[in-house]
């Protein structure tokens, strides 16, 4: 079964809404997430990393006011679109370290199988 | 500027024949990661490759790390139109498993 499952795979929004994408661990606990985006037949970018019980940190470029990021449990993140507009449509897709030790290396990434934000 | 660079970025070739993808960089990387993605769907990992000059085996699928950790290939024996995906490279440099990804190369393996 899935290891990491986001909900939804896809949505389609007006422009001016918001939207949420969750992304949950599923028998493991995640402290951090990773949330990226990619565009058609382009790779991975990644907005922003999702801590337990803390800010999200986000990558430059990326506004924070309009991602919000909430991981409010151990297994649990949400990333919120908020007023959306046609150029946030994109495929998101959310990642957890299957083990995450701090200072170490080589956990593989198990990846959720992504949301399609189409924003009309 | 991208720091992993994916050569080619697209592939075609027929089932049976072989193929290799390559992953450069300047920096060194603790580890490299490699994956394929499926159109809608998220990437799933293939392999991780940590030492230099390490060499992995996946069935038909070979992963070799540079001396340096610079630097890594992917080549596909035999290739299957099942192989058909994006592959992604990504570099592990820091802690906290921040991967940094490739460009990635589209293959598509005709029947």
């Amino acid at each position: 079964g899935a290891v990491v499952s986001q909900h939804p795979s896809w949505v389609i929004c007006k422009s001016g809404t918001s939207v949420k994408i969750e992304c949950r661990s599923l028998d493991f606990q995640a402290t951090t997430m990773f949330w990226y985006r990619q565009f058609p037949k382009q790779s991975l970018m990644l907005m922003a990393t999702s801590n337990e019980g803390s800010k999200a940190t986000y990558e430059q470029g990326v506004e924070k006011d309009k991602f919000l990021i909430n991981h409010a449990s151990l297994t649990l993140s949400t990333l919120t679109v908020t007023s959306a507009h046609p150029e946030d449509s994109s495929f998101y897709i959310c990642s957890a370290p299957l083990h995450f030790i701090p200072h170490s290396y080589n956990s593989p990434l198990h990846f959720g199988n992504g949301t399609r934000l189409t924003v009309t | 500027t991208q720091l992993l660079k994916q050569s080619p970025q697209f592939l075609s070739i027929q089932e049976g024949e072989n193929l290799t993808v390559y992953c450069n960089s300047s920096s060194v990387f603790s580890s490299l990661q490699w994956y394929r993605q499926e159109p809608g769907e998220g990437p799933v990992l293939l392999v991780t490759v940590v030492t230099g000059g390490e060499v992995k085996k996946l069935k038909r699928l070979t992963f070799q790390f540079g001396d340096a950790r610079k630097d890594s290939s992917l080549h596909i024996t035999a290739a299957q139109p099942g192989d058909t995906g994006l592959y992604l490279c990504a570099g592990d440099k820091a802690a906290g498993n921040k991967l940094t990804f490739g460009g990635g190369t589209r293959v598509l393996v005709k029947p």
